[in-house]
């Protein structure tokens, strides 16, 4: 079955060092998006994408970058990762531009910045 | 500035009760308001969603409510079950490319 996976399920990093996380998806969707969540805040975009090699910023998007080299992964990097990026990060997909809309999530990555 | 605001913040009902959970926007140009529904541990899921050329949509025990004059829609979930409990947000979007997501609503169901 087509699906999303995020990796790693939870990261401990220390300030200042530069974190990867990887989505991947099967769908073939053309769109993917990075959000984080925190208590009181809900889903907030960091950054997405509408396809190979487009790349836009999020709501929160300051010390975050995303790339995209094929429809499949979309790699969210912390360039120096800092304690207020300790959150529970998602990403999710969706076919494109036209219907149908619905975005699909991953089940998560919990990263702590100790 | 937030796009969608969401209340309640939490909510407990009885089993059988029905829960009411509420948007509001400002976005005239939304035109794709869905729900997700998540789990502890569990990535958001679509539960139900609704374009803003209809006022009502029911999928099972859910339905949403959609008043587009007052740019408002609602979720409510009839004869709630244990089951239900979980964290609910609604969010909007124009022609399905970013959404802006509520800040969620914690709903518990005591048997």
């Amino acid at each position: 079955d087509a699906e999303i996976t995020q990796s790693p399920r939870h990261k401990i990093t220390e300030t200042g060092r530069q974190v990867t996380l990887a989505c991947h998806q099967t769908w073939n969707h053309n769109n993917m998006f990075w959000y984080r969540q925190d208590l009181g805040h809900g889903l907030r975009l960091i950054h997405y994408s509408y396809g190979v090699q487009d790349t836009n910023k999020g709501e929160v998007s300051d010390g975050y970058s995303v790339s995209r080299s094929n429809t499949e992964d979309l790699p969210l990097t912390l360039e120096s990762a800092a304690s207020s990026q300790t959150s529970v990060y998602f990403c999710a997909s969706s076919v494109g531009t036209g219907s149908p809309y619905e975005q699909y999530f991953g089940p998560g990555t919990r990263l702590t910045v100790t | 500035q937030q796009q969608v605001k969401q209340s309640p913040q939490s909510l407990i009902v009885q089993k059988g009760g029905i829960p009411i959970i509420n948007c509001a926007y400002e976005n005239t140009a939304f035109d794709y308001f869905p729900w997700y529904q998540q789990f502890p541990g569990k990535g958001p899921a679509l539960l139900i969603a609704i374009r803003p050329d209809v006022s009502e949509k029911k999928e099972g025990r859910f339905t949403i409510s959609f008043n587009k004059s007052a740019k408002q829609f609602s979720l409510h979930i009839m004869d709630s079950q244990p089951g239900d409990s979980a964290t609910y947000f609604c969010a909007a979007s124009e022609t399905g490319n970013q959404f802006y997501f509520g800040t969620g609503t914690s709903l518990t169901v005591i048997p």
